[in-house]
């Protein structure tokens, strides 16, 4: 069964205004990723964040993690039509080195 | 660096051929990864290499599909007969020492 399930599954907005997707997981985890897939593309990696970490930021993105209800966010600030793709969290088990892919979250951003 | 390459992009073939996908990791990346994605299933990892050595294939779906690693700069996935149901986009990733995975830009995939 896939480990992480992100919501929402669909997510459109106006450019300049912010998006949050949100990743729930089900087993213990050393690190858990985000990655951003444009249409037709490979996936891209955006960022990682450590079990022991709480918050991350990369320019206009921002991660949070809360090991304790076993879930992640997204957040996108200022959003462009750029950022307009899908975009999926990753985790791994401990111990184990593969991740397990969630479903994604399709974002629009219309101009 | 040109990141993962793959090849070819697009593969167009009859059922029962044969079909093989290639792939270069980026150079000092020691874990190599091939994943398949469809719109019912998402994206499946298929296998996974550690220093060119095949650590886990469980996700590998039938004896029909099988991968090598002969080097730390190529490696293959084969799929003999192909059938429709293989249609899909498979994509290769290597691993950063960081953790973070690298993807190609994927071979799309039809048996007709």
């Amino acid at each position: 069964s896939q480990q992480g399930e992100e919501d929402p599954q669909a997510l459109s907005i106006q450019e300049g205004e912010n998006a949050t997707m949100n990743c729930s997981y089900k087993t213990s985890i050393n690190n858990l990723q985000w990655y951003r897939q444009n249409s037709g593309r490979g996936l891209v990696h955006l960022i990682l964040i450590r079990s022991n970490e709480r918050e991350k930021h990369s320019g206009r993105l921002r991660v949070t993690l809360d090991t304790s209800k076993k879930s992640s966010s997204l957040l996108i600030t200022a959003s462009r039509a750029a950022d307009t793709a899908s975009y999926f969290c990753a985790t791994d088990g401990t111990g184990f080195q593969k991740l397990v892919f969630g479903t994604g979250t399709r974002l629009l951003v219309s101009p | 660096d040109a990141g993962v390459i793959q090849s070819p992009r697009h593969e167009v073939t009859e059922m029962g051929q044969e079909v093989t996908l290639r792939c270069k990791p980026i150079s000092g990346h020691d874990y190599l990864f091939w994943y398949r994605q469809t719109m019912m299933r998402g994206l499946e990892l298929l296998i996974y290499f550690n220093n060119n050595v095949p650590i886990d294939d469980s996700g590998m779906p039938e004896d029909r599909f099988s991968a090598k690693m002969p080097n730390a700069s190529f490696s293959t996935l084969k799929i003999q007969p192909s059938e429709p149901r293989d249609s899909a986009v498979y994509f290769c990733a290597s691993r950063s020492p960081g953790g973070a995975q690298y993807f190609g830009p994927g071979t799309r995939l039809t048996v007709l």
